[in-house]
């Protein structure tokens, strides 16, 4: 059973114009989500996370919305570039004494922004 | 800055050999992770390590085992290789469970098996 869907396997946007990436989940006990971002031939590198206290986080050109009550998350990329284009992996852990250290990471979008 | 550097970036082997994968990492780190990533499936843990000589089963440990002999190495082992387990390997770290924790990744090990 998948606890975190990423529906949509690929996306592909203009340069300049905004990207969103979409993540859902299923665990309830899930209180802290995570976005990384992996280029081929490279291991994954964080990008930015939020805790179920917030339902928004920026850096940057990077915020990622929570909506709790539809367990949902989604990271938004403004204005997109060129080297953004890479697989983004959505993940989620509960804490607190749930937490056991694991991540469930969701399927994958690839991004290509075209110049 | 946290490392974690995999012994080797391509590796290609023959059905039937027992494989080794090495992981390191120097930031003191107590959990280490294992997992293999496939098109359209993302990451999936194969197993994991919280101690020295600790592991515990992720989602998909058949075919493979682990070693955790000190702090900063982790090993995988595919026992029999085999074609199905051609993939690439990725290998995290991190602190304890704590309230808010990431994993670091190392560059990942793409396996091939002929």
């Amino acid at each position: 059973d998948q606890q975190v869907k990423q529906n949509s396997p690929s996306l592909s946007v203009q340069e300049g114009r905004i990207s969103i990436l979409n993540c859902d989940y299923t665990n309830s006990m899930f209180d802290y989500f995570l976005w990384y971002k992996k280029y081929p031939a490279e291991g994954p590198t964080f990008l930015i996370s939020i805790s179920s206290i917030k339902d928004k986080n920026e850096d940057g050109r990077f915020t990622v919305f929570l909506n709790k009550s539809a367990k949902h998350l989604s990271l938004h990329i403004v204005p997109s570039q060129p080297g953004d284009s890479a697989v983004y992996f959505c993940a989620a852990s509960p804490t607190g004494t749930s937490n056991t250290g694991k991540l469930i990471f969701g399927q994958g979008t690839t991004l290509q922004v075209k110049p | 800055d946290v490392k974690v550097t995999q012994s080797s970036r391509y590796l290609v082997k023959r059905t039937g050999e027992k494989v080794f994968l090495e992981c390191v990492q120097d930031m003191d780190h107590e959990n280490m992770f294992w997992y293999r990533q496939d098109p359209g499936l993302g990451l999936r843990l194969i197993y994991f390590s919280y101690d020295v000589k600790m592991k515990e089963k992720g989602d998909i440990p058949e075919g493979y085992s682990v070693s955790r002999e000190k702090k900063e190495r982790f090993s995988l082992i595919l026992e029999s290789a085999s074609t199905n387990q051609t993939s690439m390997y990725l290998c995290a770290s991190s602190l304890p469970p704590g309230q808010y924790t990431e994993q670091y990744f190392g560059p990942g090990t793409r396996l091939t098996v002929t």
